[in-house]
């Protein structure tokens, strides 16, 4: 368990709906990440925070996806309208900020499983 | 565009041996790159991180090396474990600034008892 937990963990929706991914980071970490993972593949990167900041989206992240840390703290990550190409694992991760041009690990979050029918 | 791969989707090895896992890059030069190990079903867990400057990192039975003439990673288990069975991820950022990774697709490693 690396502290970083995401709810809910499976999630089965139908064509068409909402759905709500929550993620509470490490507590001291400020930088939180979204990733997409499908089967035998790496994940994708979605979307980055730097405390309520977002500050990388990618391109993969269509109008149908919105992600908030409001309060700095844990973060949200929507899809509207789903699609059965949104089947797949939302990895969340977080890690502290060292100062400009550090890098460090990434901590991540067991997942949340969509299957969308 | 930038690209990773990692030479292999899988990789059988007999339990005792020195596992040895690829990680190529093209078309940019990354200052750093970190290596994870997923298990199924699970998110990935951080193994090591290696800088440009470096050679080589070593952590208990791992070593990472990064070759920046080559573009390339090789992360090695030594005496491996029946336990050490995994995907195993190369995770370099994709540029300059930018605190996201840019993941191979992984190798998927099995020691065999």
């Amino acid at each position: 368990d690396t502290g970083v937990s995401q709810d809910p963990r499976h999630k089965i929706t139908k064509r068409g709906q909402n759905v709500t991914f929550r993620c509470d980071p490490i507590s001291e970490h400020n930088r939180l990440y979204w990733y997409r993972q499908t089967l035998g593949q790496g994940p994708e990167f979605l979307t980055y925070f730097q405390n309520e900041a977002q500050l990388e989206k990618s391109r993969l992240l269509s109008d149908r996806f919105s992600a908030e840390r409001p309060k700095g703290s844990f973060s949200t990550l929507e899809i509207q309208r789903t699609e059965q190409g949104d089947s797949a694992m939302y990895l969340c991760a977080s890690s502290p900020h060292l100062g400009a041009g550090a890098y460090n690990e990434q901590f991540f979050g067991p997942g949340t499983r969509l299957t969308v029918l | 565009s930038q690209k990773i791969e990692q030479n292999s989707e899988a990789l059988n090895i007999q339990e005792g041996k020195t596992a040895t896992l690829t990680c190529n890059y093209t078309n940019y030069s990354p200052a750093y790159l970190q290596w994870y190990r997923q298990d199924p079903g699970r998110g990935p867990v951080f193994l090591l991180l290696i800088r440009e400057n470096e050679k080589e990192k070593r952590k208990e039975r791992l070593k990472v090396t990064f070759d920046t003439t080559l573009k390339q990673s090789l992360f090695h288990i030594t005496a491996s474990q029946p336990a050490d069975s995994a995907t195993y991820l190369c995770a370099p950022p994709p540029g300059a600034g930018s605190y996201q990774l840019t993941f191979g697709k992984g190798t998927k490693l099995s020691v065999i008892p």
